[in-house]
């Protein structure tokens, strides 16, 4: 039982650059979310999705999208990468609104 | 709109001596209270969590916390802390949507 996997773990991009994060659970979660973690800002959340189909937008979700064609997967992707997007990515998942996430490893992303 | 603030960036503890982490929240509506656990390069696990009923909440790791509704906090004690305490910890809330606002982080420093 893997729980929450991303993919990659690491990724070095030049700015202007587009990028795919890869999310996927295997817990049967309907709701899963993306975070990016900086220094002494704590997580705060991009996207996230209800349920497989949906999608909406989080805190911070200017210049990411995300895509949730499949119950266990969930992507996000940078389509112009810049270097204020330098940060650590988690994805999580809960079963339902209020139960506890369970996240990832995270995926350490600069951007050049 | 809901904030956490945890009110020490930092802690600093000798091993085997008592420690509380300070979390205050705001909210206008009921929340659910949560406390993470980060340790080096990896993401977050679930210390414990308050959904309702006893407003004294035991976690893993022999942690616990109290919530305070009048006092709008929910800080994190352990009466004995050990080197592999050592670790980021960070307060969340969420409302009824299931949206996680998180605190800064507390770095809880267990010296020998």
């Amino acid at each position: 039982n893997a729980g929450v996997t991303q993919t990659p773990k690491f990724r070095v991009l030049k700015t202007g650059q587009s990028m795919t994060l890869l999310c996927a659970q295997d817990m049967n979660h309907e709701y899963m979310y993306w975070y990016r973690q900086d220094p002494g800002m704590g997580l705060r959340l991009i996207h996230y999705s209800v349920g497989e189909g949906t999608t909406a937008k989080g805190e911070v979700p200017d210049g990411y999208n995300v895509s949730r064609l499949k119950k266990q997967n969930f992507l996000l992707g940078l389509e112009s990468a810049a270097p204020s997007q330098t940060s650590v990515y988690f994805c999580a998942s809960s079963y339902l609104a209020n139960q506890p996430q369970h996240f990832g490893d995270g995926t350490r992303l600069s951007i050049l | 709109a809901q904030s956490v603030t945890q009110l020490d960036s930092q802690v600093p503890v000798f091993e085997e001596a008592p420690v509380e982490l300070r979390c205050n929240y705001s909210s206008s509506v009921s929340v659910y209270l949560f406390w993470y656990v980060q340790y080096p390069n990896q993401g977050l696990q679930l210390l414990l969590k308050y959904l309702s009923g006893s407003t004294l909440v035991k976690g893993i790791n022999g942690f616990e916390a109290e919530f305070n509704k009048s006092q709008t906090s929910f800080h994190l004690r352990k009466p004995s802390v050990h080197i592999s305490d050592t670790a980021e910890y960070f307060c969340a809330v969420s409302n009824q949507g299931g949206k996680l606002i998180f605190g800064q982080g507390t770095e809880l420093s267990v010296k020998p």
